[in-house]
């Protein structure tokens, strides 16, 4: 079975740009959570979605922003980048939600750098 | 929502040692504490986790205790290899909901 798998693995912006970041979770697992890894804050809570649904919100701005689709995989998009937005970009899908989802399964990231 | 807080941030200790991490949680509504590893360039992967109906739960080498009265729960790992060194996660999130809060991460060194 596949793992989760992220697109793209590296990319470069300019501040004042937008991205998509794309995640295709785990065959048959129907929750995607994103989280932000930057060096000394750990993983930051972004957002999960299960079937199509936005379940849950970290405290990050509007600019952040994310959709599910019919086949569960997932997109990120960041609007008006900042510097501060350069970071590792982690996807991780889990097999349901509401009846103890347990495990993340993470993908590999997106490493954004913003110049 | 939940704020997990996890110490040290840095651990080093001499292969054959033990180690413990320590996470506290704020939201009493949490009852799923899991542990993820993530070595150098990989990603996180989970080692282990408990359940707020079980006060330990250990897995050869590594184990993991949960105080919900004080809202806090630990990771031990005996006789440490070099192969332990990684960065280590606490998580906590109520059971019936995917929104998982990490700890700020704990980079354990394991000296030969």
């Amino acid at each position: 079975k596949a793992g989760v798998t992220q697109t793209p693995r590296y990319l470069i912006k300019t501040r004042g740009q937008q991205v998509t970041l794309s995640c295709s979770p785990i065959s048959g697992h129907r929750s995607v959570s994103w989280y932000q890894q930057t060096p000394g804050q750990g993983l930051q809570f972004l957002f999960e979605y299960f079937s199509e649904t936005q379940r849950n919100k970290g405290n990050f701005p509007g600019r952040f922003s994310g959709r599910q689709f019919s086949n569960s995989r997932s997109e990120m998009n960041v609007s008006t980048l900042e510097l501060g937005d350069s970071a590792l970009y982690l996807c991780a899908s889990s097999l349901a939600w509401g009846v103890g989802a347990g495990e993340l399964f993470f993908g590999e990231g997106s490493r954004l750098t913003v110049l | 929502g939940e704020n997990v807080e996890q110490h040290p941030s840095t651990l080093s200790v001499q292969e054959g040692d033990s180690a413990v991490i320590k996470c506290t949680y704020s939201d009493s509504a949490s009852n799923y504490f899991p542990w993820y590893k993530q070595e150098l360039g990989k990603r996180p992967q989970l080692i282990i986790d408990i359940r707020s109906n079980v006060g330990e739960k250990k897995d050869q080498r590594i184990a993991v205790t949960l105080n919900k009265t004080a809202k806090h729960f630990s990771l031990h790992i005996t006789e440490t290899q070099p192969e332990d060194s990684a960065v280590y996660f606490c998580a906590a999130t109520a059971y019936n909901n995917n929104d998982m809060r990490f700890g700020a991460g704990t980079r354990l060194t394991v000296k030969p």
